[in-house]
Formats: structure tokens, C-alpha cells, sequence
């Protein structure tokens, strides 16, 4: 088992829909949660982050985070074709002083107008 | 500059050639990381730095080495390329701490024919 397993879509809706986006993980160590958002032919940026459990909002978005069922999930409300690109989870601990990032293989969205 | 800038932008080369891919960050951080996305395998990290003058491999390293002689610079070399090198390769970078975002380089598109 993959530690991160995120669903690669592709994923297609009209504008204005409730996107929900899925990662699951194995490693009960992961503390921090991440969605990155990446446009084509372009590097990822960083969407939200979030620490242990519960739910974040910046604006349209939503991350949440259930760490008893090892599950995390990004909604988009009232999506735009703007928000048509490729959403990575990405998780992380601080085991051994490590920095590094575990990343789902990405979810690729469309949004139609 | 600002932020990671990376060179080249794509680049063809021929089997058992080498090749040094470059990578700059102008944000003083001191963890800088090398990845390389694949379709239907996401983003897997080759290597690492936590700081200037320290290395790490990540999940992938074979092929490939780095070196961090000062903070800013964190070059990737293909000592001798094969085809399953061909890949679009990432540089990113990190300050060290709890809350460290990821900052990404564009990319690199490397063709190993």
C-alpha cells in the first residue's frame, strides 16, 4: 500500500459545482496536511495547509482533515474555470528531523464554463 | 530574481550523455529538494538538502547526484543519462520549521532519446 493514495480523475464539472477532492494515507505520523495546486506545464503551488485535525476555509476553499479515519479532503465552492488544473495532496511529520513531503499523484480537475 | 528559478527549460539529449540540470533560489532558504513527475506516478523525490554543505536521497536517487555548495545553488546531475530519465524535473525549496511551505521551481522537460 502506497502511503499516500489520492485518485487521479480525471474529474469534469460545470462551473459553479462543489468539487470534493480525496487523499487517503497509511502513516498515523503524519501531522501536517497540504493541497498543492499546479497549472499545466507549470510548477505546484501551495493552496492550503493544515495541522492535525479539523477543517480549514480560505475563501472558496475548504480542507479538511479526519485523522482517526486517516482521510483528508479539499472542496471548492462555486468553482471557476480558473480552478481547472491539478490538486496534489501532500503530507508530512517531523520524524528524524525530516523535511520532507509525501505527495498523492495528483487529482486532475476540469471546470466547464 | 525571485523565488527558484531553474535552466534549462527542456532539453533533448542523447543516451550516456551528461547533464546538469541547474537550480537557484533567491528566498535564503535552507532546505532545497529535487523531484521528478511522471504521469500516473506524481511527484517522487530524488534528493535532498537540509542545508548548505548536507545532502540526502530521497525515493529515488539512482542515477542521479547533487551537491549543495552554498545555499542558493542545489544543481542535479545525470552522470549518464538513459531514457527512463526523461521526465519533468522540479527543483523546490523550504526554511526549515513546522510551517514550511514548499516554494516550486517551472520545471524542466528532459528528453533522453
Amino acid at each position: 500500500q502506497k502511503e499516500v493514495e489520492q485518485d487521479p480523475g480525471p474529474l469534469s464539472v460545470p462551473e459553479g459545482a462543489i468539487v470534493s477532492l480525496n487523499c487517503t494515507y497509511s502513516n498515523s505520523a503524519f501531522q501536517y496536511f497540504m493541497w498543492y495546486r499546479q497549472y499545466s506545464r507549470k510548477g505546484p503551488e501551495l493552496l492550503m495547509y493544515t495541522y492535525s485535525s479539523g477543517n480549514k476555509e480560505d475563501g472558496r476553499f475548504t480542507a479538511q482533515v479526519d485523522k482517526s479515519s486517516k482521510y483528508i479532503s479539499l472542496f471548492i465552492r462555486d468553482s471557476q474555470p480558473s480552478d481547472s488544473a491539478t490538486y496534489l495532496c501532500a503530507m508530512k511529520s517531523l520524524q528524524g528531523g525530516s523535511e520532507k513531503l509525501v505527495f498523492g499523484k495528483g487529482t486532475k480537475l476540469t471546470v466547464n464554463p | 530574481i525571485a523565488g527558484i528559478t531553474q535552466a534549462p527549460t527542456s532539453q533533448i539529449l542523447a543516451a550516456g550523455r551528461r547533464m546538469t540540470l541547474r537550480c537557484t533560489q533567491d528566498m535564503r532558504h535552507n532546505a532545497m529538494y529535487w523531484y521528478r513527475q511522471d504521469l500516473g506516478l506524481g511527484l517522487r523525490l530524488i534528493h535532498y538538502s537540509n542545508t548548505a554543505g548536507t545532502t540526502g536521497k530521497g525515493e529515488v536517487p539512482d542515477g542521479y547526484s547533487v551537491s549543495r555548495a552554498n545555499t542558493d545553488d542545489f544543481p542535479l546531475t545525470l552522470a549518464s543519462a538513459v531514457p527512463s530519465q526523461t521526465s519533468v524535473y522540479f527543483c523546490a525549496s523550504s526554511s526549515t520549521g513546522t510551517n514550511n511551505e514548499q516554494f516550486f521551481g517551472p520545471g524542466t522537460r528532459l528528453t533522453v532519446l
